[in-house]
């Protein structure tokens, strides 16, 4: 098993373009979630999807839209990257509806907007 | 006031030495609880959970207090190997998604040196 991936690893946008951030998980995990990180700031939710065909807001989601694909793959799209979206973004997964269970990330991807 | 805090650091130790990080949280229906340890620029991973009955996994030892809202987390004996960030996690249960909302505190950076 492969786990969580993500793609691309690291990415340089100018302020304005787009671009989609990709995550999958070999794992029939049904919940997934994508998090972003800033020093001193901790990890903070942008979206998750609870299972496949629903998705929903977290914490901060302005900016950012999602796609649940099927139950692997669950992206991120920055519609007109800015500044702020200078970040680390990592993607989750977690196996099932339970408190106890807890999440699984991916390596991140490190991007930064000029 | 955050939901999740905790000290963070750094904590300098020399290795051998026994460090303690602490936490609390602020929503008294949280339900369960975890310790992740993130490396440098890698993703968070699980170090372990926390029941309420404390326990143990070989040189980390984990407590919790409901109570008092406050985690806890022992590193006895040191290794250069322990550092990293520890970070305390919360898990709000089903209030807000299926399968829970994990919190994140901004992480206990520990230095172990020789």
């Amino acid at each position: 098993n492969a786990g969580v991936t993500q793609t691309p690893k690291f990415q340089v946008l100018k302020t304005g373009q787009s671009m989609t951030l990709q995550c999958a998980q070999d794992m029939n995990h049904n919940s997934m979630y994508w998090y972003r990180q800033d020093p001193g700031m901790g990890l903070r939710l942008i979206y998750y999807s609870a299972s496949e065909g629903t998705t929903d807001k977290g914490e901060v989601p302005n900016g950012y839209n999602v796609s649940r694909l099927n139950k692997r793959e669950f992206s991120l799209r920055l519609e007109s990257a800015a500044p702020s979206q200078t970040s680390v973004y990592f993607c989750a997964s977690r196996p099932k509806d339970s408190i106890q269970e807890t999440q699984y990330f991916g390596p991140g991807t490190r991007l930064l907007v000029l | 006031r955050k939901e999740v805090e905790q000290d963070p650091g750094p904590f300098n130790v020399p290795e051998g030495a026994t460090v303690a990080f602490n936490c609390t949280y602020s929503n008294s229906a949280s339900q369960s609880f975890f310790w992740y340890r993130q490396d440098c620029r890698k993703e968070p991973k699980l170090l372990m959970s926390v029941y309420s009955s404390g326990n143990e996994d070989g040189r980390f030892t984990a407590q919790l207090n409901r109570a008092s809202q406050y985690i806890s987390l022992l590193i006895r004996d040191s290794k250069l190997s322990d550092s990293a960030t520890y970070l305390c996690v919360v898990n709000l249960g089903r209030i807000y998604n299926q399968g829970g909302k994990l919190i994140f505190g901004q992480g206990t950076e520990l230095s172990v040196k020789p």
